[in-house]
């Protein structure tokens, strides 16, 4: 049973330029969350969606972010118009279901850097 | 708020040392508490876990113990090893009637272990 997958593992991008990043939850799943890492920090909760519906966006920027999670595919992460301060680690977790409790299982992160 | 607060870093620890990571949080009611690891390049994989007050989590020579008392969940370990060395993180989720999903992250500690 293949984990959460996410790709690219490393993508550089100019300042302007956008970024999409990938996440495939494990087999089962229909929860996922993404989460930004800055150098030398924790994880900060970004989003939360489930199949075809964003149920938690607290965490997202207003302005340039947006994420979705089709009824077929991955889940996408869309970072527009890039700057440098969006050099970060970006985690993708899954859940099988719903509720404090319930373990989030982590894929291994793209490395976002924006030249 | 929830929140978490980590032991500062880094810890160097020499190979079969004590090992004691303070972690306390902030939340309301009974949130669970979890422990990740993160080695170098990679994402972050569950620890242990507790989901109610004075649980004990364990795995792999690690524990922490939920202390509602002292809202605290430090992470000890009585001899560590060199394929320690990582970046250890404490974590929560809201209890599950509050419909929360996401986890709130301490900073997290680099523990290195020398021979």
């Amino acid at each position: 049973n293949a984990g959460v997958m996410q790709n690219p593992r490393h993508l550089v991008r100019r300042r302007g330029q956008e970024a999409r990043l990938r996440c495939s939850p494990m087999k089962g799943h229909s929860h996922v969350y993404w989460y930004r890492q800055l150098p030398e920090e924790g994880l900060k909760f970004m989003v939360y969606l489930q199949k075809e519906n964003i149920i938690d966006e607290s965490g997202m920027p207003k302005e340039r972010f947006s994420a979705e999670f089709p009824k077929e595919g991955p889940s996408i992460l869309r970072i527009q118009q890039v700057v440098r301060g969006d050099s970060a680690a970006y985690f993708c977790a899954s859940s099988p279901a719903t509720g404090g409790g319930n373990e989030q299982f982590f894929g291994p992160g793209t490395r976002l850097t924006v030249l | 708020g929830d929140s978490v607060t980590q032991m500062e870093g880094p810890v160097t620890l020499s190979e079969e040392a004590f090992l004691t990571i303070n972690c306390t949080y902030t939340a309301t009611g009974y949130p669970s508490l979890f422990w990740y690891v993160q080695y170098p390049g990679e994402g972050l994989q569950l620890l242990l876990k507790a989901t109610k007050a004075d649980d004990k989590g364990s795995n792999k020579g690690f524990e922490a113990t939920y202390r509602k008392e002292t809202t605290s969940f430090h992470l000890e370990k009585g001899s560590v090893q060199v394929s320690d060395s990582a970046v250890y993180f404490c974590a929560l989720s809201d209890p599950p009637q509050t419909g929360a999903n996401n986890l709130f992250f301490g900073t997290g500690t680099r523990l290195t272990v020398i021979p």
